[in-house]
């Protein structure tokens, strides 16, 4: 079955500090794939997406990704978070044999103390 | 703006009840969803819709049933609420083929069933 792995449940940083969380997903042939992000009270919205082409793509408020095919990994990256970056932070993989429908990691929390 | 809607934000309901869940978009995507999220667990799929009428099972569809019946519409049902269906309930809806199946999600609905 086609699986999404998020390394960690819950990290915590302090303002400034430098942001990586880690998504692996399982073999699954042609892939486009998502990072998706939760605001407290808010809902779901995308973050950054993969479909083709610079495996480094760049999303919304300075955050930044990189597909990396050979290690099925896609890293969610961010060189200073600040406090208002808090939330909870899922990757999604699209695989092209699922007729429409995404796979998507258990979720990691980020709580940024100021 | 895509712009997805879901009929209540909270909802409570007892044991046994029949529940009806609501969910419209706005921009003629042809696929929704149905998850839920609960804590620890990040999304899963209960049902999605590919088309009107059309439907397919996803992770989790027992104790639910969905109906399709206009392309801007994607219900939720429970036929008969249990304790074990308290939990936040998202819709989704995305583009179909070849233009990634990015997901715009709603607000969710917060159902305790007592």
């Amino acid at each position: 079955a086609q699986s999404v792995s998020q390394h960690n449940h819950h990290v915590i940083l302090s303002e400034a500090a430098s942001l990586e969380l880690g998504c692996n997903y399982s073999y699954g042939g042609t892939v486009n794939l998502f990072w998706y992000v939760q605001y407290p009270g808010q809902h779901l919205q995308l973050l950054l997406k993969y479909f083709s082409g610079d495996p480094l793509v760049k999303g919304i408020k300075g955050f930044e990704a990189e597909f990396i095919k050979s290690k099925f990994s896609f890293n969610l990256r961010k060189p200073s978070v600040q406090w208002s970056d808090t939330a909870e932070y899922f990757c999604a993989v699209f695989y092209n044999t699922n007729a429409g429908k995404s796979t998507f990691g258990d979720g990691t929390t980020l709580t940024v103390k100021p | 703006d895509v712009k997805v809607t879901q009929s209540s934000r909270y909802l409570v309901k007892r044991t046994g009840e029949k529940v009806f869940l609501e969910c419209v978009q706005d921009m003629d995507h042809e696929n929704m969803f149905w998850y839920r999220q609960d804590p620890g667990l990040g999304l899963r799929l209960i049902y999605f819709s590919y088309d009107v009428k059309m439907k397919e099972k996803g992770d989790i569809p027992e104790g639910y049933s969905v109906s399709r019946e206009k392309k801007e519409r994607f219900s939720l049902i429970l036929e008969s609420a249990s304790t074990n269906q308290t939990s936040m309930y998202l819709c989704a809806s995305s583009l179909g083929a070849g233009q990634g199946y990015e997901q715009y999600f709603g607000p969710g609905t917060r159902l305790t069933v007592t």
